[in-house]
Order: structure tokens, then sequence, then C-alpha cells
């Protein structure tokens, strides 16, 4: 089993729409949560950190973490075209350091 | 304030060749990290160091040397690269604050390509 898993897509969604992203990750003792983005042919840059249970909300962004269920959400409101990228998630677990997923290829359609 | 930086962007090495990616940042980050990235992959981590003076293995450590020069800088060597080590590769940069993992900045990537 992976550590950390992700839909891996790819997610196509008309302009406007909601983009939900899923994680999945497999150490309990995890405790630090991220979402990256990453444009075709560049480096990743961080979209939202979370820490505690429950929402967060930044803009058109909010991240969602159930530490019961294991699960880390991305939800992206009113998607843009410009919002197409592979979202990474990145958990850090025991060893205090970060895991990432595979990604997720997201593609807004104007 | 230039953030992290990679050097080179771009290599072509032949199989046995060695080489050394540079990496430099300027936020005055105690830890620093060495990814790559496969295609449907994601990042896996070769070597990071937690502070000045340490290195750790990662994920994927074979095949791969590291030094942390000083505070600003932690260098990636390829001693005798083969094929399997063509790929994108990244450092990155960050504080661990009161045992919970802070933002990691990345720099732009070098890609290498082994023939």
């Amino acid at each position: 089993q992976k550590e950390v898993e992700q839909n891996s897509g790819p997610l196509s969604v008309p302009e406007g729409a909601i983009a939900s992203l899923n994680c999945t990750y497999s150490d309990r003792g995890s405790q630090s949560f991220f979402w990256y983005r990453q444009y075709s042919g560049k480096s990743p840059e961080l979209i939202m950190s979370i820490y505690s249970n429950g929402d967060k909300e930044d803009g058109r962004f909010t991240a969602q973490l159930n530490k019961a269920s294991q699960y880390v959400s991305l939800l992206i409101r009113d998607s843009q075209p410009s919002d197409s990228a592979t979202y990474l998630c990145a958990v850090t677990g025991s060893a205090r350091q970060l895991t990432f997923g595979s990604g997720t290829q997201l593609t807004v359609l104007p | 304030n230039a953030g992290v930086t990679q050097t080179p962007k771009f290599q072509v090495l032949k199989t046995g060749q060695s080489m050394t990616l540079q990496c430099a940042q300027d936020m005055n980050h105690n830890s620093m990290y060495w990814y790559r990235q496969d295609p449907g992959m994601g990042l896996r981590l070769i070597y990071y160091s937690a502070s000045e003076g340490t290195t750790d293995k990662g994920e994927v450590p074979n095949g791969y040397n590291v030094s942390r020069l000083n505070k600003r800088e932690f260098s990636l060597r390829l001693e005798s690269a083969a094929p399997s080590q063509t790929s994108v590769y990244f450092c990155a940069s960050s504080e661990i604050a009161g045992g919970f993992q802070e933002t990691q900045y990345f720099g732009p990537g070098t890609r290498l390509l082994v023939l």
C-alpha cells in the first residue's frame, strides 16, 4: 500500500465548477498536510497547509482534514483555466519527512 | 531574495560519468532536501539535511551522495551516472518548528538525461 494515495485522474471540470481532489494516507502519526500545485515543467508551489481536523479556507481553496479517516481533500471553487495543473498531496509522517502522492492532473475547460 | 536556486538547469551525461548538482537557499532555513521526480511517481526523497553538518538518507539514496557545505548550500553528487537516474531533480528547503514540518520551498529543478 502506498503511503499517500491520490485519485489518479486526470480530472476535468468546466470553468466555474468546483474541483474536488482527494488524498488518503497510511501513517496515523502524520501531523502536517500540504497541497502543492505544479504546472507542467515547473516546480511545486504551496497552495494550502493544514494541521488540525476540519476545514481551512483561503480564497477559492478549501482544505479538509479528517485524521480519523486518514483523509485530506482540496476543493477549488469557481475553477479557472489557470487552475489547470497537477496537484500534489504531501504528508509528514512519524519520521517528520514529507511523503508525496503521485498527483492528480486537473484540467479546467473554458 | 532568490529563494532556492539550482544549477545546472539541464544536463546530458553518458553512462558512467559523474556530476554534481548545486543548490543554494537564501531564506536562512535549517533543513534542505533533494528529490527526484519521475513521470507518474510524484516526488521521492533522495537525501535530506535537517541542519548544517548532518545528512540522512531518504527513500531512494542508492547511487547518490550529498554534502551540506554550509547553511545555505546542499549539493547532490552522482558518482557514476546510470540511465535509471534520468529524472528531474528538485532541491527544497524548510524549517521544522515545534515538531511540525513547515512549508518546503522548491528550486526550479534540474533536468538530467543519462544516455
